[in-house]
């Protein structure tokens, strides 16, 4: 079945340390996109990419990084610089030129 | 203006009910309209979505309304049945270019459906 990976479902983070979500898509899509969702709030934008190797900053990039080797890979580094990284985590995926993005099932991750 | 205001924030309903959710944004360069349906612990699902060409759009029990010229729009659920019990996010994009699946919700309405 063709989908969106996200791994691990829950994670916790010591503070000061960086940690890595995963997404893998299998639905060959070009577009790969992180989303922040915190309670009571809208999905915020974190990074996007277009194509393999480009990636850019959404709103809320700071103390975020990414990487975009593969076209079914896009992972999300927490940094130690992000000062409240407890939150849901979505990843997120759209065809060329589509304008309908499909989402994982998200992340929790809690600082403890 | 990237913002896009949803209202309410939570709603109660009967079953059989109508259940009205509503939004507005500022930005005229959005033209692509979708509302996700998430249940607590799950990524948001596509419900239905449309473009402005169109005032309303309809799927099964789903219907959304658009306004274009109040650029504001609305979400319908017909016949509210305990399952729709959900957090409901509309969503607004623009349609190419550079911005194409770059989606800016809004903040999300919790909506409980009671027997």
């Amino acid at each position: 079945d063709g989908g969106i990976t996200q791994s691990p479902k829950y994670l916790f983070r010591k503070e000061g340390q960086n940690v890595t979500l995963s997404c893998e898509q299998n639905l060959n899509h070009d577009a790969m996109y992180w989303y922040r969702q915190d309670p009571g709030q809208g999905l915020r934008l974190i990074y996007y990419s277009q194509i393999v190797n480009d990636f850019q900053k959404g709103d809320i990039a700071e103390g975020y990084s990414v990487s975009r080797e593969k076209k079914e890979s896009f992972p999300l580094t927490v940094t130690s610089a992000q000062k409240n990284p407890t939150a849901f985590y979505l990843c997120a995926s759209s065809i060329e030129q589509g304008l309908t993005a499909f989402f994982g099932q998200g992340t929790r991750l809690t600082v403890v | 203006q990237q913002q896009v205001k949803q209202s309410p924030q939570s709603l109660i309903v009967q079953k059989g009910g109508i259940s009205i959710i509503n939004c507005a944004y500022e930005n005229t360069a959005f033209d692509y309209f979708p509302w996700y349906q998430q249940f607590p612990g799950k990524g948001p699902a596509l419900l239905i979505a449309i473009r402005p060409d169109v005032s309303e759009k309809k799927e099964g029990r789903f219907t959304i309304s658009f306004n274009k010229s109040a650029k504001q729009f609305s979400l319908h659920i017909m016949d509210s049945q305990p399952g729709d019990s959900a957090t409901y996010f509309c969503a607004a994009s623009p349609a190419g270019g550079t911005s194409y699946g770059k989606l800016t919700f809004g903040q999300g309405t919790i909506l409980t459906v009671h027997p």
